[in-house]
């Protein structure tokens, strides 16, 4: 009963290709988010997506493409890949509460390797 | 300016103390959120404590609690009688926005070690 996944674990490909990564919440929420971790740990927001729309997008390239088909899934497209874009990839999604709360929840992230 | 600052790189406790991670927040919010998360070598990112910037009481969490000063803008985490198993980064993050249009801001990150 995961409640936020992600495939693939780890994506190991070279220049120029094109790949995906996908992510699926089943906690019911209505905001799920893309963040990039970089080799010295420094994460930051690339994406959100409050059902199924796009609310944020962080001067991110756009070869990066995310797409949200319901609000239970959000999945990033890369094109073009480039030996930067190897970092760590986490989805998380959000829900506000009736006090406010509204932590986010991350899957398990996805190592992206570009040779 | 940095958002959320985490001054301290690297840390070194000896099992059962209590550490005091420290990280200090800049915003012009009146509403806003604090966070702490643990990422251990395994990689995930667990949720650890929350504080609203309207809560009055700081909140705690089992062996971690959150000492918020607002006027001084800091959100630091203790956790009480440290364990082998907290050993990891930790990464203080500030939610600014409004519902749905909410976004974290992490800090750099704290290292901490614990030795036996």
């Amino acid at each position: 009963d995961t409640a936020v996944s992600q495939t693939p674990k780890y994506l190991v490909t070279q220049m120029g290709n094109d790949k995906s990564i996908k992510c699926e919440q089943n906690l019911g929420h209505d905001t799920m988010y893309w963040y990039k971790q970089d080799s010295k740990k420094f994460l930051k927001i690339m994406f959100s997506y409050n059902n199924k729309e796009l609310i944020i997008n962080e001067t991110v390239p756009n070869r990066f493409s995310p797409k949200s088909p319901d609000k239970a899934h959000l999945n990033l497209h890369i094109n073009s890949l480039e030996l930067g874009d190897s970092a760590v990839y986490f989805c998380a999604s959000s829900q506000v509460g009736a006090s406010g709360r509204d932590e986010q929840y991350f899957g398990p992230g996805t190592r992206l390797t570009v040779t | 300016a940095q958002k959320i600052t985490q001054t301290q790189p690297g840390m070194f406790v000896q099992e059962k103390e209590a550490v005091t991670l420290d990280c200090t927040y800049d915003t012009s919010d009146q509403s806003y959120g604090l966070f702490w998360y643990k990422q251990p070598s395994s990689g995930e990112m667990i949720f650890l404590i929350y504080q609203g910037s309207y809560d009055e009481q700081n909140a705690t969490e089992g062996r971690y609690s959150l000492n918020f000063q607002k006027a001084r803008k800091s959100a630091n985490l203790v956790i009480s009688a440290s364990q082998l198993g907290d050993s990891a980064m930790y990464f203080c993050a500030m939610r600014e926005g409004s519902f749905g249009n909410e976004k974290l801001t992490f800090g750099t990150g704290t290292r901490l070690t614990i030795i036996p």
